[in-house]
């Protein structure tokens, strides 16, 4: 079974802060992608990253960076210094090898103030 | 911009009615996935297209039906609506079936069931 936890519905931080979005996921299989998508009040989904099971190399673009480690199941994004458009519900994915489908943890919604 | 396009955007139906939802595929790409997104919830896989063929399908009943064309583009129907249908219907274009290929998301069908 495939599985995807946010454990953070949500948070809120002030205008400039770092935060850092949880994920954790259950899989058996070896060969899989890890996604992450924002999806801000008009309702599309807008894609961050994409990762593979066999590249543990974190990444960073701009302000966002991700944290891949297999040792504990996890897939973490940060935000530095955030701004009030980074705003939205932020979903982390996992997709199996071979698998049609994306699983969808519940997402977190995250609120930059001001 | 994803190259993903939806339409309608909104709608409004009675229950025991019948829906068709359209999505046009980002240029070059031969899969289609729908999912529907209950209000605080995230993504659910309903099924997916792979060049005309249903190439896979999630926990949903059969009166959720759906058509792939041969430029890609596809239709999702929904027959005897009920009111737990109320969602938004995204629609996900990717290329390759279910390679791990990155999967891109179009801004959404809001469906009210009243």
């Amino acid at each position: 079974a495939q599985k995807v936890t946010q454990a953070q519905t949500e948070i809120s931080v002030v205008e400039k802060e770092d935060v850092t979005l949880d994920c954790v996921y259950e899989t058996r299989d070896t060969t899989y992608y890890l996604f992450w998508y924002k999806q801000p009040p008009s309702g599309e989904l807008v894609f961050l990253i994409r990762r593979n099971s066999f590249d543990e190399q974190n990444e960073i673009s701009g302000r966002y960076s991700w944290n891949f480690q297999k040792s504990t199941s996890s897939f973490n994004f940060t935000i530095t210094a955030s701004q009030v458009v980074d705003s939205a519900v932020y979903f982390c994915a996992l997709r199996q090898g071979g698998s049609e489908k994306l699983v969808f943890g519940k997402g977190t919604k995250l609120t930059v103030n001001p | 911009e994803t190259g993903v396009t939806q339409s309608p955007t909104h709608l409004i139906k009675t229950r025991g009615q019948q829906v068709t939802l359209r999505c046009s595929s980002q240029s070059g790409h031969n899969t289609v996935s729908w999912y529907q997104q209950a209000l605080g919830q995230g993504p659910q896989f309903i099924f997916q297209y792979y060049r005309e063929e249903e190439n896979g399908r999630g926990n949903f009943p059969p009166r959720f039906s759906g058509l792939q064309f041969p430029n890609y583009s596809s239709e999702l129907n929904v027959n005897a609506l009920e009111l737990d249908d109320s969602a938004l219907y995204l629609c996900a274009s990717s290329s390759g079936g279910v390679s791990g290929n990155t999967i891109y998301f179009g801004e959404g069908s809001w469906l009210t069931v009243v």
